[in-house]
């Protein structure tokens, strides 16, 4: 039968605004987080990266905020432009080095 | 530097058949790991390989294996292929892996479509 693919949330924001993309993680005891952007018919490329003894990181116009109490992240992109339309990941670092992702969130930028 | 580089960018085969991927890891990284990304199940991890030896394992068959060359490229096979194994096959290089908080860089992946 057909395959029922995963429903990506998707966020959809006009050029020039902030962008604000969440995700839940689910190990406590991770240690070690990563945002990545996918774009169509590629490979998922790095954007930054935070640890658990951080709470807030800055990148160039990107910023990740790590809430360890409630186990949640979130990455934040200042004035969004039509090249940040993509897919947004963020991942965990596993135990034994592997990244467990998330289901990813879909960015539309509107010019 | 170059990036993670992968060959093929795209395979079709047939039920029952096996495939060979490859990847090239960037210059001076020497752990590879491997990922299939589907649309129902998302980036779900296959293994990882460093100095040549496997290092790490998903939950994944014994169809699926790897193996890593003293220069650090690595290659996945799938054997005795099934219309699930359809993905994009990402591999993703970084300086150490493991539990060493380090960058995974990833290629642009292999599609393969299985018919």
């Amino acid at each position: 039968g057909e395959s029922v693919g995963l429903h990506l949330p998707t966020l959809s924001v006009q050029e020039g605004d902030n962008s604000i993309i969440n995700c839940a993680y689910s190990n406590s005891a991770s240690d070690y987080f990563i945002w990545y952007k996918q774009e169509s018919g590629k490979g998922p490329q790095f954007i930054i990266d935070i640890r658990s003894n951080m709470d807030k990181r800055q990148g160039q116009r990107v910023t990740v905020l790590l809430n360890k109490t409630v186990k949640h992240l979130s990455l934040q992109i200042a004035a969004t432009q039509p090249g940040d339309s993509a897919v947004y990941f963020c991942a965990e670092r596993g135990s034994q080095g592997n990244l467990i992702f998330g289901k990813g969130t879909k960015l539309s930028v509107k010019p | 530097k170059a990036g993670v580089t992968q060959t093929p960018r795209y395979l079709i085969k047939t039920r029952g058949q096996q495939v060979t991927l490859s990847c090239s890891p960037i210059s001076g990284h020497r752990s590879v790991s491997w990922y299939q990304q589907t649309p129902g199940q998302g980036l779900q991890f296959l293994f990882e390989y460093f100095s040549e030896t496997q290092r790490n394992k998903g939950n994944f068959p014994g169809r699926f294996s790897g193996r890593q060359f003293s220069n650090s490229r690595s290659e996945m096979n799938v054997s005795t292929l099934e219309l699930g194994d359809s993905a994009l096959y990402l591999c993703a290089s970084s300086l150490a892996g493991g539990r060493v908080k380090d960058t995974q860089y990833f290629g642009p992946g292999t599609r393969l479509t299985v018919l």
